[in-house]
């Protein structure tokens, strides 16, 4: 069965500190990754994606992620914090049949001064 | 586009009450979820539809739930008698083609509180 895990429940870091948050799935196939972010009180905002190709995906607000097939892994990375990057970071799986999206149960965020 | 409309933001409500959460798709998707998230239980699907059809409901709670979706710019969320235990936040998201490609646009969600 398809899964996401996100290990880390919470995460504090300095502005301007490099920055990642991990995702392991477990897939049968070559699967369609997702980093979402929510911001309190606000929806999922969907950061960037990955379904094939180059595994260095690039998102909106200077994110990155690396898809790894040997490790199962779709890590979050951004080099520089912001204090407004402080929010909950949900990875998700999605299908390449059927429309079931799986999602971790999310990465919470603090930046410090 | 003005993206997925829910509404409304926030709602209070007396156990036993009915309640209905509304949402409005992007305009051209032609799948709709419906989620409800918790602390306890993170982000859980309740029910989706594709071209305004219920494709997959096993993940309503109970049959004081319901979902219904009379047109392809429109659905309902209802819970009928509200408890305590429903309290959460609920997204809508809607989709072009199914989340394989593109996963979801979400709504800002409506925080329910049965009291």
């Amino acid at each position: 069965a398809q899964s996401v895990t996100q290990p880390d429940i919470h995460i504090t870091v300095s502005e301007g500190a490099s920055l990642e948050l991990r995702c392991n799935y477990s897939y049968g196939a070559t699967p369609y990754l997702f980093w979402y972010v929510q911001s309190p009180g606000q929806g999922l905002q969907l950061l960037l994606k990955y379904f094939s190709g180059d595994t260095l995906v690039q998102g909106i607000k200077g994110f990155e992620a690396e898809f790894k097939r040997s490790q199962s892994s779709f890590n979050l990375r951004k080099p520089s914090v912001h204090w407004s990057d402080a929010a909950e970071y949900f990875c998700a799986v999605g299908q390449n049949t059927g429309n079931q999206f799986y999602f971790g149960t999310g990465t919470s965020l603090t930046v410090i001064p | 586009d003005a993206g997925v409309i829910q509404s409304p933001r926030h709602e209070v409500t007396e156990m036993g009450q009915e309640v209905t959460l509304r949402c409005k798709p992007i305009s051209g998707h032609d799948y709709l979820f419906w989620y409800r998230q918790t602390m306890m239980r993170g982000l859980e699907l309740l029910i989706y539809f594709n071209n305004n059809v219920p494709i997959d409901d096993s993940g309503m709670p109970e049959d004081r739930f319901s979902a219904k979706m009379p047109n392809a710019s429109f659905s309902t969320l209802k819970i009928q008698p509200s408890e305590p235990r429903d309290s959460a936040v609920y997204f809508c998201a809607s989709s072009r083609g199914g989340t394989g490609f593109r996963g979801y646009t979400f709504g800002s969600g409506t925080r329910l509180t049965v009291v």
